[in-house]
């Protein structure tokens, strides 16, 4: 049973800080890795991708992968009240299935 | 980011009839679609994966022939909620891969009353 945990939550900062999302997955041939946002009633919007072991960053996003501990994370910097919502990371399987695994997502507050 | 569009947004309607979702990506093309549902408060889940040209691939525990999905061309999917029961009523939310990710469509909100 392929499965991505997440911490639930929630998980609250104060504005301007930094926020730190893990996920841990169980399938250790998974390819590619996603972090979406969703806010309440949305349907998920992808923020990050990646794909090989290290750190990538964009703006104030950088997500980080450790396919050895099967472990991915979002940092977030200089969080605002904008940043609240639910982080959902999502996994590949192996052998290139565009499957998406879902982990249950973590909610974010940002408080001003 | 690619871009997929979902209509309608939200659809309400009587116990028994059915209800068409469309699915479209708008500025790339996609063999494979993805169907997803989500309760309130808890996560996406997979219920069918839409190949163009072919059949659908449901998940275990989905009826394929309540949830009729049709992938008539490399840009839109379907899916038809057949005989819908108040137990429906969720959030519907489509998704296509381009070369940069997955990307979702807005997602229908159906109640079935």
């Amino acid at each position: 049973q392929k499965e991505v945990e997440q911490n639930s939550g929630p998980l609250s900062v104060p504005e301007g800080a930094i926020a730190s999302l893990n996920c841990t997955y169980s399938d250790r041939g998974s390819q590619s890795f996603f972090w979406y946002r969703q806010y309440s009633g949305k349907s998920p919007e992808l923020i990050m991708s990646i794909y090989s072991n290290g750190d990538k960053e964009d703006g104030r996003f950088t997500a980080q992968l450790n396919k050895a501990s099967q472990y991915v994370s979002l940092l977030i910097r200089d969080s605002q009240p904008s940043d609240s919502a639910t982080y959902l990371c999502a996994v590949t399987g192996q052998g290139g299935s565009e499957k998406l695994v879902f982990g249950k997502g973590t909610k974010l507050t940002v408080n001003p | 980011g690619a871009v997929v569009s979902q209509h309608p947004s939200w659809v309400i309607c009587k116990s028994g009839t059915s209800v068409k979702i469309e699915c479209r990506s708008l500025d790339f093309q996609a063999t494979t679609m993805f169907w997803y549902r989500q309760f309130p408060k808890q996560s996406l889940m997979l219920m069918a994966t839409s190949n163009e040209g072919s059949k659908a691939t449901y998940e275990q525990g989905v009826e394929k022939d309540k949830f009729l999905i049709n992938h008539a061309s490399l840009t839109l999917s379907t899916l038809t909620v057949t005989s819908a029961h108040p137990e429906d009523s969720s959030f519907y939310i489509c998704s296509a891969r381009s070369v940069t990710g997955a990307f979702f469509g807005q997602g229908t909100r159906l109640t079935v009353v």
